[in-house]
């Protein structure tokens, strides 16, 4: 299933599936990228991160595209288990701002069994 | 193991009150920020550090205060001026993107 933060901000996927969750980031000077995972009364974790110079970085069950031609960001989860329902967060560090980092308002993941 | 600890988990805050958040990071970073978290919402800057002795309001201040006199330590206070306290408050520090504390739930009683 697929998602897009802010208009869409629940996803709901079977167990097993793909996920894609979708990311519209707000300044082109942005140069770095992370996506966090945060469950239900915890602070955020990284998952995954990418710089403006790479298209796409590969983890461990998780990757990130990155285009910057329409400032889009996507977290694709590969066989999505019950472990990975909480909310995932984009955020973007903008150099003129001291690279302090600015964060999107999220998207819930729910996996079904 | 190097980290951030946010304390107390949960804190009770009285109408007139002022209570204070702590956060301690042992992760030799320089910055250090507080968040705000809102059911349903993102994260909203409140205070951040770049240095010893040195802090900047974020988007959402008012209403609160900092002190930073040692790099592990940046505590937030959350005064009576602020009129609607309750949420989930986030500490994170950063080298290289942000490590997050665990988190201290405010509510108003």
């Amino acid at each position: 299933g697929e998602s897009v933060g802010l208009h869409l901000p629940t996803l709901s996927v079977q167990e097993g599936d793909n996920s894609i969750i979708n990311c519209a980031y707000s300044n082109s000077a942005s140069d770095y990228f992370i996506w966090y995972k945060q469950e239900s009364g915890k602070g955020p974790q990284f998952i995954i991160d990418i710089r403006s110079n790479m298209d796409k970085r590969q983890g461990q069950r998780v990757t990130v595209l990155l285009n910057k031609t329409v400032k889009h960001l996507s977290l694709q989860i590969a066989a999505t288990q019950p472990g990975d329902s909480a909310v995932y967060f984009c955020a973007e560090s903008i150099p003129r701002y001291n690279n302090d980092m600015r964060f999107g308002a999220g998207t819930r993941l729910t996996v079904k069994p | 193991d190097g980290g951030i600890t946010q304390s107390p988990k949960y804190l009770f805050r009285k109408e007139g009150q002022n209570v204070t958040l702590s956060c301690e990071q042992n992760l030799n970073h320089d910055a250090m920020y507080w968040y705000r978290q809102d059911p349903g919402q993102g994260l909203r800057l409140i205070y951040y550090s770049q240095i010893v002795n040195d802090f900047q309001k974020g988007d959402i201040a008012e209403g609160y205060s900092v002190s930073r006199e040692k790099k592990e330590s940046f505590p937030l206070t959350v005064t009576s001026a602020q009129k609607n306290p309750t949420a989930f408050y986030l500490c994170a520090s950063s080298s290289h993107g942000y490590t997050f504390g665990s988190g201290t739930r405010l509510t108003v009683v």
